[in-house]
């Protein structure tokens, strides 16, 4: 059983596409997040959902919105694709609350994104 | 500016050996501090949470250590294998914002046979 699950693993796309990136936990968490790594690995946190309430959005361009319709999802949508979006991106959850970040954070297996 | 600093070069070394990795923080006031292993096209792996008034935590071969006056995590794999060939991250959270972890940019771990 995969804890933390996303969708696509790979999305190769143009320039100025919309997309979305899907992301599922099963392990009943209450704090979901998305990160960006890019391709000098470093990891960024980009959102922070707690039971479908946004707690962080860390100055990610208005280009991208999450969405939770669930605790158990957060799907990531980003408009008009640039090539700087490139990266892989990953989703996580942690089983605290607000402070869900004392907690150890379990990732997804990432959805590496290519836009030309 | 606040920093979080790992070793940007590979650490290569001799299965058997200990491993040892080293996290730096500038401007930080840390209340926890993670480790996590990340294997190429996967996500990283939680592997283990040390406390700003804890001095070390060990699990199995793997002890890491939290120095707040050095402002410096050390992260030790003894009996090193090939397998433990990874990327290794720091994480810190601040005890000003609880919200949130903050990545370092990971150290290359390279174990020989």
């Amino acid at each position: 059983d995969t804890a933390v699950s996303q969708t696509p693993k790979y999305l190769v796309t143009q320039m100025g596409n919309d997309k979305s990136i899907k992301c599922e936990q099963n392990l009943g968490h209450d704090t979901m997040y998305w990160y960006k790594q890019d391709s000098k690995k470093f990891l960024k946190i980009m959102f922070s959902y707690n039971n479908k309430e946004l707690i962080i959005n860390e100055t990610v361009p208005n280009r991208f919105s999450p969405k939770s319709p669930d605790k158990a999802h957060l799907n990531l949508h980003i408009n008009s694709l640039e090539l700087g979006d490139s990266a892989v991106y990953f989703c996580a959850s942690t089983p605290g609350g607000l402070a869900g970040a004392i907690y150890e954070q379990y990732f997804g297996p990432g959805t590496r994104l290519t836009v030309t | 500016s606040q920093k979080i600093e790992q070793n940007s070069e590979a650490l290569n070394i001799q299965e058997g050996k200990t491993a040892t990795l080293t996290c730096n923080y500038t401007n930080y006031s840390p209340a926890y501090l993670q480790w996590y292993r990340q294997d190429p096209g996967r996500g990283p792996v939680f592997l283990l949470l040390i406390r700003e008034n804890e001095k070390e935590k060990r699990k199995e071969r793997l002890k890491v250590t939290f120095d707040t006056t050095l402002k410096q995590s050390l992260f030790h794999i003894t009996a090193s294998q090939p397998a433990d060939s990874a990327t290794y991250l720091c994480a810190l959270l601040s005890s000003y914002n609880t919200d949130k972890l903050i990545f370092g940019t990971g150290t290359r771990l390279q174990v020989f046979p």
